[in-house]
């Protein structure tokens, strides 16, 4: 049972916008906490996708964005590819418990 | 560019220590702004963060785990280590160290290693 909540699978079409939600809670997301998202492909490690809500690393496509607002979150990638088909985690903090990181269940991207 | 490698064994068996280590290359683990974080990833794909350690020793770890974990680092070698003792079937996971980049708003993940399968079974 992950303190974040993700949609387990969402699916588009090449060249469609999906959009994946992160939700939690006032001791998160809630209060203040960054989300940050990585994205996985099988048999790899998570890549750093976005962090502190809505900024992108270095060679990370604009055709992925974050948003936040209360306590939930969300990843769009506009544009889809077939390069994009991987599980997609969020991160954030949480204050109960003396404060530690927390993940999202995962949500699997499949193109069409 | 930054690289983190785990090390250690694969198997290990009920009620024993868990011993792995991180070797990172590409920048000094002695360097202030960062912690460096041990994650593990069940095999349903479930991420825990299991805690982290800064270079001047300090530690942090997940309450759920706190009595059977320790964290340590050697900044001479640009080593830092997990041990998790105790261990049941409920740990076999993939075990991966990251850096986490340290903000006053929840700090983030920039550098993964590959990630090692750490299977508990006698």
């Amino acid at each position: 049972q992950s303190v974040l909540t993700q949609p387990p699978s969402v699916s588009g079409a090449p060249g469609q916008r999906v959009t994946i939600s992160c939700t939690g809670s006032s001791s998160n997301i809630g209060a203040g906490y960054d989300v940050h998202w990585y994205q996985q492909v099988p048999g790899t490690a998570p890549k750093l996708l976005i962090y502190g809500d809505t900024n992108r690393p270095s060679g990370v496509p604009d055709r992925f964005s974050g948003s936040k607002s209360g306590t939930s979150a969300s990843l769009a990638i506009t544009g889809l590819q077939a390069e994009d088909e991987a599980d997609y985690y969020c991160q954030s903090y949480d204050s109960s418990l003396s404060g530690f990181a927390v993940f999202g269940g995962g949500t699997q991207v499949t193109v069409l | 560019q930054v690289q983190l490698q785990e090390s250690g064994p694969g198997l290990v068996k009920p009620s024993q220590t868990l011993s792995l280590t991180c070797s990172v290359s590409g920048g000094s683990i002695a360097r202030g702004g960062y912690y460096w974080s041990w994650i593990r990833q069940y095999p349903g794909k479930g991420l825990e963060w299991i805690g982290y350690i800064y270079y001047s020793g300090s530690t942090y770890y997940n309450p759920s785990l706190q009595s059977r974990i320790t964290i340590s680092i050697d900044t001479s070698k640009n080593q830092f280590s997990l041990k998790l003792s105790s261990v049941t079937a409920a740990d076999t996971a993939v075990y991966y160290c990251a850096r986490e980049v340290a903000t006053t708003t929840g700090g983030y993940l920039d550098y993964w290693g590959q990630g090692t399968l750490v299977t508990v079974s006698s």
